[in-house]
């Protein structure tokens, strides 16, 4: 069964320095994606970020990047340049190609110091 | 113009009722999907349809019902409320991607709170 675990329930950044959020995964699937996802204290689910199971590069999207070590399943979100609006809870999910459903983390909270 | 909506944002009822959520999509998704967020923000998946066929159904009471009149639309009727049924429920869609693994956008939540 798959699985995904981020073992950092909360976290902390001073504004415009660099932060990096864990994820570990798992799963007997070759081929899966890997997403993450920012929820502000307004609720909503954004994407941010997708790492295809075959990507030889890592993904990057403006100030995120994601730390893709497929060897040790991981696959570390880092945000660059913290902004205060960074402050949210953020999901690390997989999906194989068979159905698509998403499995997510336990989240990480980001919080983000002037 | 929201990708994906959902009706109503809030919703508090009494044990016992019967009340229904409903999502559009307008970005042309074939595939659309049912999570419920619970009070410690875990998110797991209910349902998931594709072209108005169920395919995914993840063990969830079958006081929940969904419905999916057409590819752009996917209701969730839930019976006879009980306290548990408090979450957040997200409704989400998606477009295929590469390999076939599909990136997956969500509504705004519905709060759902039964007294």
């Amino acid at each position: 069964a798959q699985k995904i675990t981020q073992t950092q329930p909360g976290m902390f950044v001073q504004e415009k320095e660099a932060v990096t959020l864990d994820c570990t995964y798992d799963t007997s699937d070759p081929s899966y994606g890997l997403f993450w996802y920012k929820q502000p204290s307004s609720g909503e689910m954004i994407f941010l970020i997708y790492q295809g199971s075959y990507d030889q590069q890592n993904a990057t999207e403006g100030r995120y990047s994601l730390n893709f070590q497929k060897a040790r399943k991981s696959a570390n979100l880092v945000i660059s340049a913290s902004q205060l609006g960074d402050s949210a809870m953020y999901f690390c999910a997989m999906t194989d190609n068979q159905g698509g459903k998403l499995i997510f983390g336990q989240g990480t909270e980001l919080s983000v110091k002037p | 113009d929201t990708a994906v909506s959902q009706t109503p944002k809030y919703l508090v009822t009494q044990m016992g009722n019967d009340k229904s959520i409903k999502c559009e999509q307008n970005l042309g998704h074939d595939t659309m999907y049912w999570y419920k967020q619970d009070s410690k923000k875990f998110l797991k998946i209910m349902f998931s349809y594709n072209n108005k066929e169920l395919i995914i159904n993840e063990t969830v009471p079958n006081r929940f019902s969904p419905k999916s009149p057409d590819k752009a639309h996917l209701n969730l009727h839930i019976n006879s409320l009980e306290l548990g049924d408090s979450a957040v429920y997200f409704c989400a869609s998606s477009r295929p991607g590469l390999a076939g693994v599909e990136t997956q956008y969500f509504g705004p939540g519905t709060r759902l709170l039964v007294l």
